[in-house]
């Protein structure tokens, strides 16, 4: 079984709405999440991070963390034609050394106009 | 924003060959990672280097596998010998620092193995 879980697998959203992702982990170990935009042809680039419970907020992006149910989601407001990308939730634990991230499959988001 | 380059984008071998994939990472970044990538599956994780060792790798890190960085040049992954399951997207990754730190990805280097 996977240990990071991402839905759906794919999301088409009309420009100006909201696009709502979803990911789940298996592993109470894990403790950072981070959210990750992969254009076609490029690497992934880090969106945000959520390390506390509850939401956070930057521009037309929200996360939200519920570590009890080691829910993490991510919301995009006023989706717009450059958001269409694939979105990974990626998930470590605490410790002391930088260490490898744990992907989910992704969900291809489509924004169209 | 910060970069890390990769070299080269894409690499055709036969199998049994020895293939060397470079990367650049960010200037002032000291932690260092590959990520395998195989078309329609989850990116996983390599192995971790920080001051010329590697810190962590995973089951994915065959004894085929090695990683160095000599004298602060590119970071490279070399596989010898290559086999047919090696084909994948190979990402190279920096950070500047432990645990919740951002990991700044290159573009992937496609390796594809005859």
């Amino acid at each position: 079984q996977q240990k990071v879980q991402q839905s759906p697998e794919s999301l088409s959203v009309p420009e100006g709405g909201m696009a709502s992702l979803n990911c789940t982990s298996s592993d109470r170990n894990f403790q950072y999440f981070w959210w990750y935009r992969q254009h076609s042809g490029e690497g992934p680039k880090a969106l945000m991070s959520i390390f506390s419970d509850g939401d956070k907020k930057e521009g037309r992006f929200t996360a939200h963390l519920n570590k009890a149910s080691l829910h993490v989601s991510l919301h995009i407001r006023d989706s717009q034609p450059s958001d269409s990308a694939l979105y990974f939730c990626a998930a470590s634990e605490r410790s002391n050394y930088a260490q490898g991230l744990t992907f989910g499959l992704g969900t291809r988001v489509s924004v169209f106009p | 924003g910060p970069k890390v380059l990769q070299i080269p984008s894409h690499q055709i071998i036969d199998m049994g060959q020895m293939v060397t994939l470079n990367c650049d990472p960010v200037s002032n970044h000291l932690y260092f990672y590959w990520y395998k990538q195989i078309l329609g599956q989850q990116m996983e994780f390599l192995v971790n280097f920080y001051n010329g060792k590697v810190m962590e790798k995973s089951k994915l890190f065959k004894d085929q596998f090695s990683v160095e960085r000599p004298d602060g040049s590119y970071f490279t992954l070399k596989i010898q010998p290559t086999a047919l399951e090696d084909s994948a997207v190979y990402f190279c990754a920096s950070s500047s620092g432990l645990g919740g730190r951002e990991q700044y990805f290159g573009p992937g280097t496609r390796l594809t193995v005859l």
